[in-house]
């Protein structure tokens, strides 16, 4: 089983819709959660952490279930600008982070 | 200020040939990263070097890939004899602990 384990899409869903991901890990005692942002032949960018109680950065909404080991992100109002792959992150306990493969947002016009 | 800088951004060489790619942190970052891109795939963790410490290489896929980092700054990454199974996007990222890490552009490497 893979430490991080991402749906790998495509989500192909109209601008203006709510869409969300998923993102199960496999270490109960990992601490850190992060999604990065990657677009095509591009570097990695950090969009968020993810906190326990859960954090909203405008239309991006990040949760943390430790007891399903599942972190969520939710993205509301979809914009053309939004496509991309979306690759969640976990600190599993190694000495550097583990990224899942990512899953791919098409939103379409 | 200044990010992660990667050079060179292109490398196409022969198969057998040796490489060297270059990260530039950033300043103050105590960690430095390594990571490997094939096309349409997620990242393969590499090598990881945190201050003084003994890097985690335990990513390495053989070796004929190694990295240093020197005086806690610039990292060179080599691979030595060049397979073509070794053309992939090579990112460099860093931070100041098990943090958010800040990417490079990545030097993508094509071998013939």
């Amino acid at each position: 089983r893979k430490e991080v384990e991402q749906d790998p899409g495509p989500f192909n869903v109209p601008e203006g819709a709510t869409v969300a991901f998923n993102c199960t890990y496999s270490n109960s005692a990992s601490q850190s959660f992060f999604w990065y942002r990657q677009d095509c032949r591009k570097e990695p960018k950090l969009l968020m952490s993810v906190y326990s109680s859960g954090n909203e950065d405008g239309r991006f909404t990040a949760q943390l279930n430790r007891a399903s080991q599942y972190i969520s992100l939710l993205i509301r109002d979809s914009k053309l600008s939004d496509s991309a792959t979306y690759l969640c992150v976990v600190n599993t306990g190694r000495r550097a982070l583990t990224f899942g493969s990512g899953t791919r947002l098409q939103v379409q016009p | 200020g200044a990010g992660v800088s990667q050079s060179p951004s292109n490398k196409v060489t022969e198969k057998g040939k040796d490489v060297e790619l270059r990260c530039d942190p950033i300043s103050g970052h105590t960690a430095l990263y390594w990571y490997r891109q094939s096309l349409g795939q997620g990242l393969e963790f590499l090598i990881y070097f945190q201050g003084n410490s003994a890097p985690d290489k335990s990513g390495l896929p053989s070796d004929r890939f190694s990295a240093e980092r020197t005086g806690g700054s610039v990292s060179t990454l080599t691979i030595q004899r060049t397979q073509q199974e070794d053309s992939a996007v090579y990112l460099c990222a860093s931070s100041l602990g098990l943090v958010e890490q800040y990417f490079g552009p990545g030097t993508r490497l094509t071998v013939t």
